[in-house]
């Protein structure tokens, strides 16, 4: 079974600390995502990456960044948290291989910053 | 760009109803993915269909169905006699082929099944 696993389900941060989420897939998928899942805005794309040390901005890149220095691990960064990055955060990971396109995701992290 | 669109935000129905989710995608692209996913109150998304855009075909897998129609740019879920698991909320997804492809997701379906 895919298993896409993300560190921690539940995280309280305050104001302006830097926060570090991060994600492992044990499939060996080239493509990881990360979204943000918010009430009646469904999963927004903030980044994604294509293959080690590759990225590219999603949808809503502002206050984040990432890094993938290896395959099978994305991590989500949040230089500054500030409160309206509470959110519930999910990864997820597939493949270029066109019967194994479709994407599996982590449990999410709910995310406070207080 | 490339864009989805479920418009409706929230349908209940009662127990045994057929019930159908519409899902509208937008690209200019000619090859392209589109996945329907459920996340259950647990909350882990769970993939349940993809389709390429070469295969119209329509599916149908027990009491769940799709239809798809590159005409409209739609791709719609049935599911026929609801029961109170499927209570939950559904999104539509839409993935370009190629290097550094966007999984764009809709704004989501809350499916609401009561007895």
């Amino acid at each position: 079974d895919v298993k896409v696993t993300q560190s921690s389900r539940y995280l309280v941060k305050r104001t302006g600390e830097k926060v570090f989420l991060e994600c492992v897939q044990d499939m060996d998928h080239e493509n990881m995502f990360w979204y943000r899942q918010d009430p009646g805005l469904g999963l927004r794309l903030i980044y994604f990456s294509y293959d080690v040390k590759m990225k590219e901005k999603g949808d809503i890149p502002e206050g984040y960044s990432v890094s993938r220095e290896k395959k099978e691990r994305f991590s989500l960064i949040l230089e500054s948290a500030s409160t309206n990055q509470t959110s519930m955060y999910l990864c997820a990971s597939n493949s270029f291989t066109p019967m194994n396109t479709e994407a599996f995701f982590g449990q999410g992290t709910r995310l406070t910053v207080v | 760009a490339q864009k989805v669109t479920q418009a409706q935000t929230e349908i209940s129905v009662v127990e045994k109803e057929d019930v159908t989710l519409d899902c509208v995608y937008e690209t200019r692209d000619t090859t392209y993915y589109l996945f329907w996913y459920k996340q259950p109150p647990s909350g882990e998304l769970v993939f349940l269909i993809r389709r390429n855009s070469f295969d119209e075909q329509n599916e149908i897998s027990g009491r769940y169905s799709w239809n798809f129609q590159k005409s409209t740019s739609s791709f719609n879920f049935t599911i026929t006699a609801s029961q109170v698991v499927d209570s939950a909320v559904y999104f539509c997804a839409l993935l370009l082929t190629g290097t550094a492809s966007k999984l764009t997701f809709g704004t989501g379906t809350r499916l609401q099944v009561t007895l």
